[in-house]
């Protein structure tokens, strides 16, 4: 079945720095969703990408939909704490019906000790 | 507006008993999508209703089924449990025409 890339797996953040995750696919995707859970609870929807090359912004943080329609990613700037937690890159496939989305393994975020 | 509800929150229950999980979507959201969520296999998805039909379907065995109501709300059923459908078993809906999903908090399912 489809599959998406998501990296990096993990990283640790000092507040402050920016960050940076991407997904990529070897097939088409018509739109793109980051996500970001925390423990115990259900993803929450950060940025929703319609069109290839589309760059949106939320906040601190950034995602880009990729011109060839096979990757995305995300930025997140100058990072607090709260920025701690697993990002999960989404994405429709082309042709895919509207429910179905297909979920990158996700990229866990930790605060540096 | 509310959000999706699911409940229970946790579960524990028996190897070959079965489980029926319950979900309210977002109020006017038509569609609604089960997601099963595992430490080894990430997000994976179940099903999708929308209008009280099965629109699409996940590679799952037939122990998962669904249904939804003309209220739009959903429910979940996995028969004969193994310890294996122990996950997060998380419900999301979506607007009509929309991609974006919003999630529930998910229900804990643990087989023991």
């Amino acid at each position: 079945g489809q599959q998406l890339n998501q990296s990096p797996q993990s990283m640790f953040i000092q507040e402050g720095e920016d960050v940076s995750m991407n997904c990529t696919s070897s097939s088409i995707f018509n739109t793109w969703l980051w996500y970001k859970q925390d423990p115990g609870e259900g993803p929450v929807l950060l940025i929703a990408l319609y069109k290839a090359g589309e760059l949106t912004s939320n906040g601190r943080l950034t995602a880009q939909f990729g011109i060839t329609r096979k990757d995305s990613f995300l930025n997140i700037s100058a990072s607090i704490p709260s920025d701690v937690g697993i990002y999960f890159c989404a994405g429709q496939p082309g042709g895919g019906s509207q429910g179905n989305l297909i979920f990158g393994k996700g990229t866990k975020l930790s605060v540096k000790p | 507006k509310a959000g999706v509800t699911q409940t229970p929150r946790y579960l524990i229950k028996t190897r070959g008993q079965q489980v029926t999980l319950s979900c309210s979507p977002i109020s006017g959201h038509r569609s609604v999508s089960w997601y099963q969520q595992t430490p080894g296999q990430g997000l994976q998805f179940l099903f999708e209703y929308f209008s009280e039909t099965q629109r699409n379907k996940g590679n799952f065995p037939g122990r998962f089924s669904g249904r939804q109501f003309s209220n739009s709300r959903s429910e979940m059923n996995v028969s004969t449990l193994e310890l294996g459908d122990s996950a997060l078993y998380l419900c999301a809906s979506s607007a009509t025409g929309r991609t974006e999903a919003f999630f529930g908090q998910g229900t804990r399912l643990t087989v023991v």
